[in-house]
């Protein structure tokens, strides 16, 4: 089975643009997680989306959001960009009922 | 608030030593509890889970954990390191009513000496 995919890897943007970073979970997996990683601040939840609903939110600002397909596969937006959104965006998905979360490889994000 | 904390930015061992990675969990009920590591440039792959069947919990590449509850520990070990086990650890915990919003402690750096 094919793991969690992230598209695209790598990112530049410019600070006050908005990004759009997608993510396609590991096939039967419904539920998909984002988490955000800093070297301040470590690995922190973003949302989480199960059947195209928002099941769960973090402690984040409303420029960002998310969404999930009828296919699972998921996308999360950053607008108007800051220096601090910079970092590793993860995206993990997990099967029906279970508990441990499968990580995709991450997309690095640079805001300048 | 449901807390992981990890003791110990930095662990060094030497090749054939015992690994030793510490990890308290904060919950008045017993969470769900995961190792991960992640190699440089790399996302999260999962060592192993404590789902409350078992307290011992053995896990790829030879690592195991406890779970001990009057402790409210998790800890990871492995008999003897390699030098491909250096990497960041990262214990995480979640509840029932929140499974998909995993909690992570600030990770554990592993390096192996030669």
């Amino acid at each position: 089975k094919a793991g969690v995919t992230q598209t695209p890897r790598y990112l530049i943007k410019t600070r006050g643009q908005q990004v759009t970073l997608s993510c396609s979970p590991i096939s039967g997996h419904r539920s998909v997680s984002w988490y955000q990683q800093t070297p301040g601040q470590g690995l922190q939840f973003l949302f989480e989306y199960f059947s195209e609903t928002q099941r769960n939110k973090g402690n984040f600002p409303g420029r960002f959001s998310g969404r999930q397909f009828s296919n699972s596969r998921s996308e999360m937006n950053v607008s108007t960009l800051e220096l601090g959104d910079s970092a590793l965006y993860l995206c993990a998905s997990r099967p029906g009922g279970m508990y441990e979360q499968y990580f995709g490889p991450g997309t690095r994000l640079t805001v300048t | 608030a449901q807390s992981v904390t990890q003791l110990g930015s930095h662990v060094s061992v030497s090749e054939g030593a015992l690994v030793l990675l510490r990890c308290n969990y904060s919950s008045s009920v017993p969470p769900y509890l995961f190792w991960y590591v992640q190699y440089p440039n790399q996302g999260l792959q999962l060592l192993l889970k404590y789902t409350s069947a078992a307290t011992l919990v053995k896990g790829i590449n030879g690592f195991e954990a406890e779970f001990k509850k009057s402790e409210t520990s998790f800890h990871l070990t492995k008999p003897s390191a390699h030098m491909s086990d250096a990497a960041e650890y990262f214990c995480a915990a979640s509840q029932g009513n929140q499974g998909g919003k995993l909690i992570f402690g600030q990770g554990t750096e592993l390096s192996v000496k030669p």
